[in-house]
């Protein structure tokens, strides 16, 4: 079946702009995350949706950052006012059901902030 | 906050090699996780496991909680096991928020 599936695969914008990207979980998939991985900073966790609970966006890293899932299913990450240092790959991953489910990743999103 | 180190931070083998990489974590944590990413940048989830023994086929997991470490253990190394391995834990006092190691890279030869 079908695997998790992240769009752009590239993304390259000019400081200041506002750029979305897309993730399209597995379907039947209740919680989905996203992750950013730069040289600088590594691996790290930006939010996470459960279903139809709030979500947890404790690892928003500015107010610049925000997400929004979509009748459970389709998931957008939008930066508002992008910085050179948001430059990263974003990746999406999804899992059946909670927290300690075994996670599926997409292939990422590779942005590039000029 | 908590902090996660890997070692060793690269490691070359020949093929049919065993291997053991380390997670250590400076605070108590609800759980831990392994993480695979290919040379390619696929991520895989290798494991849960928050203390004891885990084994999916010829990797193995233990992870320690009193002692703040866990080992991954590849057998048989092949060449499609390179690339990175991340452990993540999450801290204890209810916060999701996974911190990551910074990596162990692994090349295996033929």
């Amino acid at each position: 079946g079908a695997g998790v599936s992240q769009s752009p695969s590239n993304k390259v914008t000019e400081k200041g702009k506002d750029v979305e990207l897309r993730c399209d979980p597995i379907s039947g998939h209740t919680a989905l995350y996203w992750y950013r991985q730069s040289l600088g900073q590594g691996l790290e966790f930006l939010i996470y949706f459960q279903g139809n609970s709030a979500p947890d966006k404790s690892g928003l890293p500015s107010d610049r950052f925000s997400a929004e899932r979509t009748g459970g299913s389709v998931s957008t990450l939008t930066i508002q006012r992008t910085q050179q240092e948001d430059s990263a790959v974003y990746l999406c991953a999804s899992s059946l059901a909670g927290r300690r489910e075994t996670q599926y990743f997409g292939p990422g999103t590779r942005l590039l902030v000029l | 906050g908590i902090q996660v180190e890997q070692s060793p931070p690269d490691l070359i083998l020949q093929e049919g090699a065993n291997s053991t990489l380390r997670c250590n974590f400076s605070d108590s944590v609800n759980n831990l996780q392994w993480f695979h990413q290919n040379p390619w940048g696929q991520l895989i989830n290798l494991f849960y496991i928050p203390s004891g023994t885990k084994q999916n086929g010829r990797l193995s997991a233990t992870t320690v909680a009193t002692e703040r470490y866990s080992l991954l253990y590849i057998s048989s190394s092949q060449t499609t096991d390179s690339g990175v391995y991340f452990c993540a834990v999450e801290p204890g006092g209810g916060s999701y928020i996974p911190t990551f190691g910074r990596g162990t890279s692994l090349i295996v030869h033929p």
